[in-house]
């Protein structure tokens, strides 16, 4: 079955410098969520969209903005990238509005960002 | 907000059950999770329970919830060397909020 496809799956970049990381979720699946998991730590939620339109906001920095294109696949853009950004971006999706109901969120591999 | 709070590590000797456990604050979640995650990959939906249910069942995987505690629990029964990984719980009000995980290591 298909699964969510990130990639790149490692990028390596240095302080100041920008960074794109692409989603393309399940396929029919609506809703795509980012997270952000620093070393040891749990994964947190950075943003989400259904059909296109931010559903949702969590911790992400200003730096950072989202979006998901007329195919639904997302994309995360970093700018002035700090060494504290160095983590595992995970991407997930879903089929269905966030907050109605179960929705199992699936979970690309991750990229794993190094910034150096 | 919601916090979910987990015991940090977990070592059992292959062939005996585990039981991972998970306090939540936020008594509007509605579905709790729980995911794997093996080293340098994604996370993997296990299973998960909706919050009026007490058990749920899924091969060698037992959920239990304590609503009234907040308490849920993660058993896997006959435990195998492959399930080492770090496992989390999540819960769902508007948006998923993960646990800090439970790394569990099996022995032979």
């Amino acid at each position: 079955a298909a699964g969510v496809i990130q990639s790149p799956r490692h990028l390596i970049k240095e302080k100041r410098e920008t960074a794109t990381l692409k989603c393309y979720p399940i396929p029919r699946h609506d809703t795509v969520y980012w997270y952000q998991q620093g070393p040891g730590q749990d994964p947190q939620f950075l943003i989400s969209f259904y059909e296109k339109m931010q559903s949702d906001k969590g911790s992400i920095p200003d730096r950072f903005s989202a979006q998901q294109f007329s195919d639904y696949h997302s994309e995360l853009n970093m700018s002035s990238l700090e060494l504290g950004d160095s983590a595992l971006y995970f991407c997930a999706s879903s089929l269905g509005a966030p907050g109605t109901g179960l929705y199992e969120q699936y979970f690309g591999p991750g990229t794993r960002l190094t910034v150096t | 907000g919601e916090d979910v709070e987990q015991s940090l590590f977990l070592s059992v000797r292959e062939g005996d059950s585990s039981v991972i456990n998970c306090t939540y604050t936020d008594s509007s979640s509605t579905y709790l999770y729980w995911y794997k995650q093996e080293p340098g990959a994604g996370l993997q939906l296990l299973t998960y329970i909706f919050s009026n249910m007490d058990m749920k069942q899924d091969q060698r995987l037992t959920v239990l919830l304590n609503k009234k505690d907040k308490h849920l629990s993660l058993r896997i029964a006959d435990t195998q060397t492959g399930d080492s990984a770090i496992y989390f719980c999540a819960a769902k009000t508007d948006k998923l909020i993960f646990g800090t995980g439970t790394r569990l290591q099996v022995f032979p």
